[in-house]
């Protein structure tokens, strides 16, 4: 298996700007999460998906952030407007149950 | 307020000695994991530990669960330049849901 795939692996934008990052996870896992890193922050999980449906959003900062999961092998994370506080290292996380996460390789996005 | 304490913060030591590095709450966990992530990477999967009390040895890393799973320690014998990372404690609790939240991490530099 080529684990959970993420893109872009780097994003420069435009404060204003909309961004959209990408996640494919491991076939036959049943939880996607989403996760942000900060080093100021750490690892912080913004909202997590149980076969396809969202089941907490509680992490996700502010209305400015959505995420969807069309199907079960893709989902993405969307800020609109971005503003340059949002600049981090976004990971999305897969797992058969929810205790186990198998990261992706991360989206460093930069807002400038 | 961190729900899982990492200690320390920072550790830098010469290649062929041992540490520990810990991991503290003041909840009970279900199940805890730690992981490595090395920099531009997602975090990797070291062990879950799941019984109060609980030790598992990975090559030169012995991980311990403490007996009423509120706290966990990683202890590496004979340290390597390759062990170098930024080692997470995560963990599910039942008054959080049982989502996997992370501690802030362990810094580890190991000199040749």
């Amino acid at each position: 298996d080529a684990g959970v795939i993420q893109s872009p692996r780097h994003e420069v934008t435009e404060m204003g700007q909309e961004v959209t990052l990408r996640c494919k996870p491991i076939s036959g896992h049943d939880y996607l999460f989403w996760y942000r890193q900060t080093m100021m922050r750490g690892l912080e999980l913004l909202i997590y998906f149980n076969n396809n449906v969202p089941i907490d959003d509680s992490g996700m900062p502010e209305d400015r952030f959505s995420a969807k999961m069309p199907n079960a092998s893709f989902s993405t994370l969307k800020i609109q407007p971005s503003e340059p506080r949002d600049s981090a290292v976004y990971f999305c996380a897969s797992s058969k149950g929810a205790r186990i996460a198998f990261f992706g390789q991360g989206t460093r996005l930069t807002v400038v | 307020t961190q729900l899982l304490e990492q200690s320390p913060q920072f550790l830098s030591i010469q290649e062929g000695e041992n540490l520990t590095v810990y991991c503290n709450s003041s909840s009970v966990f279900s199940s805890l994991q730690w992981y490595r992530q090395e920099p531009g990477e997602g975090p990797v999967l070291l062990v879950t530990v799941v019984t109060g009390g609980e030790v598992k040895k990975l090559k030169r890393l012995t991980f311990q669960f403490g007996d009423a799973r509120k706290d966990s320690s990683l202890h590496i014998t004979a340290a390597q330049t390759g062990d170098t990372g930024l080692y997470l404690c995560a963990g599910a609790a039942m008054e959080y849901g049982n989502k996997l939240v992370f501690g802030a991490g362990t810094i580890l530099r190991v000199k040749s």
